[in-house]
């Protein structure tokens, strides 16, 4: 069974700073993808960033980028010119991709959440 | 934007009682899912349906949770009878597979039982 693991239930950061959000995980498949999905106070999943397996170069969206380091199985998620928008409940998902695109392919498995808050 | 549609947002029920949350899919989409979150253990997998047909509900606590997909304008997630331990936000999310933009969440209804 794939796992996600975000190791820092809680971090706090200056407005118009840099944050980085940590996930590591785990798995014996070669094609997956893997994403960053934010959670507002209105708890509305909202889709950051995505990332694919076979590709060396990381995913970059406007202010957010990815460290995708896949020997370490290591998925982290930089926040540049922090925004007070920008506080919410971070998640890390991982899905297999590929085969018969049934059973455990294609869905999509979280990690616990990273709590993000932007001071001002 | 297209948006995955769930009803109620938000449902308070007594102990013993059924419960019946909704969601419209995207249109066009294939697959889709019922999430749980609750503080203790985050986001887990309930059930998951690709072309209408169930794929995995191994999540599922089979003796009072249903879940089906009469069509494919409409998922369905039923407790009977509910517990005060189902108490949480129910998401659906829906998407295309073989697709790998990620799945759209709907709001999720948050489920209150006394």
């Amino acid at each position: 069974a794939q796992t996600v693991t975000q190791s820092q239930p809680e971090m706090s950061v200056q407005e118009a700073e840099t944050v980085t959000l940590s996930c590591t995980y785990d798995t014996s498949e070669n094609n997956y993808y893997l994403f960053w999905y934010k959670q507002p106070p209105s708890r509305q999943m909202i889709l950051v960033i995505r990332q694919e397996a076979y590709k060396q170069q990381n995913a970059t969206e406007n202010r957010f980028s990815v460290n995708f380091q896949k020997a370490a199985k290591s998925f982290s998620l930089k926040i540049s010119d922090s925004q007070l928008g920008d506080t919410a409940m971070y998640f890390c998902a991982f899905m297999i991709s590929g085969g018969d695109s049934g059973g455990s392919n294609y869905k999509l498995t979280f990690g616990k959440g990273t709590l993000l808050t932007v001071n001002p | 934007d297209a948006r995955v549609t769930q009803t109620p947002r938000h449902k308070v029920t007594e102990m013993g009682q059924e419960v019946t949350m909704r969601c419209q899919p995207i249109l066009g989409h294939n697959t889709v899912f019922w999430y749980r979150q609750t503080m203790m253990q985050g986001l887990e997998l309930l059930a998951y349906f690709r072309n209408r047909a169930p794929l995995d509900d191994s999540g599922m606590p089979k003796d009072r949770f249903s879940a089906e997909m009469p069509d494919a304008t409409l998922a369905t997630l039923k407790i009977q009878p509910s517990e005060p331990r189902d108490s949480a936000v129910y998401f659906c999310a829906s998407g295309l597979v073989p697709g790998t933009n990620g799945y759209t969440f709907g709001s999720g209804t948050r489920l209150t039982v006394v």
